[in-house]
């Protein structure tokens, strides 16, 4: 079945510092892809998207790309911030359904 | 304009007891999900409520119901609750217009305790 499989956390970074969070997936056909963010008692919100192959999905300085050849859709962002400490969720949709497959969660902490 | 609404918050049961928990969707939206997040995991999905009827189901057992009203607002009942039901109980909700086209707006969530 389809799965979806995150780095562990947490991961510990100072402000200004490159961020990776890879993340790995097994789905037939073709899914669409999903980062989430959880900020401290909030529920999930996106934070971006990709539904085919190379596509990019990029928002407020997070990009990740669909690769469909090494199936990885990893979160990048060049310099991160206090504000980005969260927990970050990789996510895949199958087709033609609504349903979510959520990795574990990596839990991101920046220190001043 | 008011996203998708969860309440309680937060609550407290014993093992034993049933517990309702209600969902608003965000205005425009037709389809409510239920997912269930234990703490340290990502969340399961439990149900999907489209036209007042279930149409997904993940994998958790019938003790776990829900409901749809006209106004798509959506309940989600559990049963003869267990330790391992104390979870965050996530609810989301979107347009219906094609399945697997649309993006799931969640609430904060519904923080159960079982003792």
């Amino acid at each position: 079945g389809n799965s979806v499989t995150q780095m562990e956390g947490p991961v510990t970074l100072s402000e200004e510092a490159f961020l990776t969070i890879n993340c790995t997936y097994t789905a037939t056909g073709y899914p669409s892809l999903f980062w989430y963010v959880q900020y401290p008692g909030e529920g999930l919100q996106l934070l971006l998207k990709a539904t085919k192959a190379d596509d990019k999905g990029s928002n407020k300085g997070f990009e990740a790309t669909y690769r469909k050849e090494t199936t990885s859709f990893h979160l990048e962002k060049g310099s991160v911030q206090v504000s980005d400490s969260a927990v970050y969720f990789c996510a895949l949709r199958g087709y033609n359904t609504d349903k979510l497959i959520f990795g574990t969660g990596t839990r991101l902490q920046v220190f001043p | 304009d008011a996203g998708v609404t969860q309440s309680p918050t937060h609550l407290i049961k014993t093992r034993g007891q049933q517990v309702t928990l209600r969902c608003s969707p965000k205005s425009g939206h037709d389809t409510v999900s239920w997912y269930q997040q234990a703490l340290g995991q990502g969340p399961q999905f439990i149900f999907q409520y489209y036209e007042e009827e279930e149409r997904q189901r993940g994998n958790f057992p019938d003790r776990f119901s829900g409901h749809q009203f006209p106004n798509y607002s959506s309940e989600l009942n559990v049963n003869a609750l267990l330790l391992g039901d104390s979870a965050l109980y996530l609810c989301a909700s979107s347009f219906q217009g094609q399945a697997g086209a649309n993006v799931l707006t969640f609430g904060a969530g519904s923080r159960l305790t079982v003792l």
